[in-house]
């Protein structure tokens, strides 16, 4: 069965400081795999989505990228963390070639910059 | 454009107690996919249902049913006896019919406790 990993659970991070977040998918070839952010209104925002090694998309402009080394590794990350890149960030993969396939998610990532 | 409303912010209701999540979107495409995706305390997103807008049947999965209204724009999702293990966030969400998931619009979310 296919199962997806995101850590840390938790982060606290200064202004300024660099931050990585990862995510990886077992069980599954070439997943879809995408980066979400769910401020504190609960609205959730697509920030990234790759649909193979090194190939990124990016949703929305800001201080954030992120990263596919490997097929089933995705990485978020940011050089210098602003206040408001705090929220709760979700990594999620569905099947690829599949239209409309479902979206299975991590258990997410709190961050707050302080 | 697309958009999924979820108008009731927070419910509570007192567990065994019939509950309705409302969701209503708009959409110009003629064909489009639901869905209903559940956010426990724990905090990740679980799937409970996709809907293709080609099938109207209603559909119910235990205590859980979804009533498609297509002339209305409607997708309402209802918890039937509810227990304290429902309560979580619920999110209604519409696709095109050649979305992936960056087509995804989600509603707002609806807040579900159920009290003992």
């Amino acid at each position: 069965s296919q199962t997806i990993h995101q850590w840390p659970a938790t982060l606290v991070q200064p202004v300024g400081s660099p931050l990585s977040l990862e995510c990886t998918v077992e069980g599954t070839s070439n997943p879809n795999l995408y980066w979400y952010r769910q401020a504190a209104g609960r609205g959730l925002q697509l920030l990234f989505y790759s649909v193979g090694i090194g190939q990124i998309s990016s949703e929305v402009p800001q201080n954030l990228s992120a990263s596919r080394p490997q097929d089933r590794q995705f990485i978020l990350s940011s050089k210098k963390l602003l206040l408001s890149d705090s929220g709760f960030y979700l990594c999620a993969w569905n099947l690829p070639g599949v239209n409309n396939s479902p979206l299975h998610f991590g258990n997410g990532t709190r961050l707050t910059v302080t | 454009a697309q958009k999924v409303t979820q108008a009731q912010t927070e419910i509570s209701v007192v567990e065994k107690e019939d509950v309705t999540l409302d969701c209503v979107y708009e959409t110009r495409d003629t064909t489009y996919y639901l869905f209903w995706y559940k956010q426990p305390p724990s905090g990740e997103l679980v799937f409970l249902i996709r809907r293709n807008s080609f099938d109207e049947q209603n559909e119910i999965s235990g205590r859980y049913s979804w009533n498609f209204q297509k002339s209305t724009s409607s997708f309402n999702f209802t918890i039937t006896a509810s227990q304290v293990v429902d309560s979580a966030v619920y999110f209604c969400a519409l696709s095109p019919p050649s979305g992936s998931a960056r087509q995804l619009t989600f509603g707002s979310g609806t807040q579900l406790t159920v009290l003992p």
